[in-house]
């Protein structure tokens, strides 16, 4: 079983849907929950960064952490076609990233 | 400023050559990372570097990987023997002083495919 469990998808929604993504991970040493984007044939962008559980919002972006059920989510509002990208969640508790494998998100204009 | 530049870009080998991956983290960056990204799945760590010293090289995958980064800048992944297994991406970070809550700041891979 991997440490950060997360469905490849892909995942198509019509352009201003709100879009969930979602990761479970195993690891309870993990403290710092981070959402990258990557688009094709680029390197992974930090998009949220979120220590411990809670929420945080940056625009159109939520970040929730749930550390009792292990449940790590990423809320897009408004999607736009630009936001159409592969979304990596990441569970850490060192220096070292853990990766989930990443949901294909495709927005349809 | 300049982000993580990785070079070359794209790299094709045949089964058996060996290959030297490069990675110019962020100016200052003191610590450094190298992930590899197969096809359709998340980054997996390999090795992290503390300035000059390598602290975890626990990810390589084998003894034909290699790397070093030995004035605590520029780093140089190093795979001997290529087999088609090490087709992927090979993506390095940087992050500007190891603490354990900075951010990692990726460059835009190195694409290797082995034939």
């Amino acid at each position: 079983q991997k440490e950060v469990e997360q469905d490849p998808g892909p995942l198509s929604v019509p352009e201003g849907a709100i879009v969930s993504l979602n990761c479970t991970y195993s690891n309870s040493a993990f403290q710092y929950f981070m959402w990258y984007r990557q688009y094709s044939r680029k390197g992974p962008e930090l998009l949220m960064y979120t220590y411990s559980s809670g929420n945080k919002e940056d625009g159109r972006f939520t970040a929730q952490v749930d550390k009792s059920s292990k449940y790590i989510s990423l809320f897009i509002r408004d999607s736009q076609p630009s936001d159409s990208a592969t979304y990596l969640c990441v569970g850490s508790g060192t220096y070292k990233y853990i990766f989930g494998t990443g949901t294909r998100l495709k927005v349809l204009a | 400023g300049a982000g993580v530049s990785q070079s070359p870009r794209y790299k094709v080998a045949k089964r058996g050559q060996d290959v030297a991956l490069r990675c110019d983290p962020i100016s200052g960056h003191v610590s450094l990372f190298w992930y590899q990204q197969a096809l359709g799945q998340g980054p997996e760590f390999l090795t992290y570097f503390q300035n000059e010293a390598q602290l975890d090289k626990s990810g390589l995958p084998s003894d034909r990987f290699f790397a070093e980064r030995p004035e605590g800048s520029v780093s140089t992944l190093k795979i001997q023997r290529t087999q088609q297994e090490d087709s992927a991406v090979y993506l390095c970070a940087s992050s500007p002083a190891g603490n354990l809550q900075e951010t990692q700041y990726f460059g835009p891979g190195t694409r290797l495919l082995v034939l």
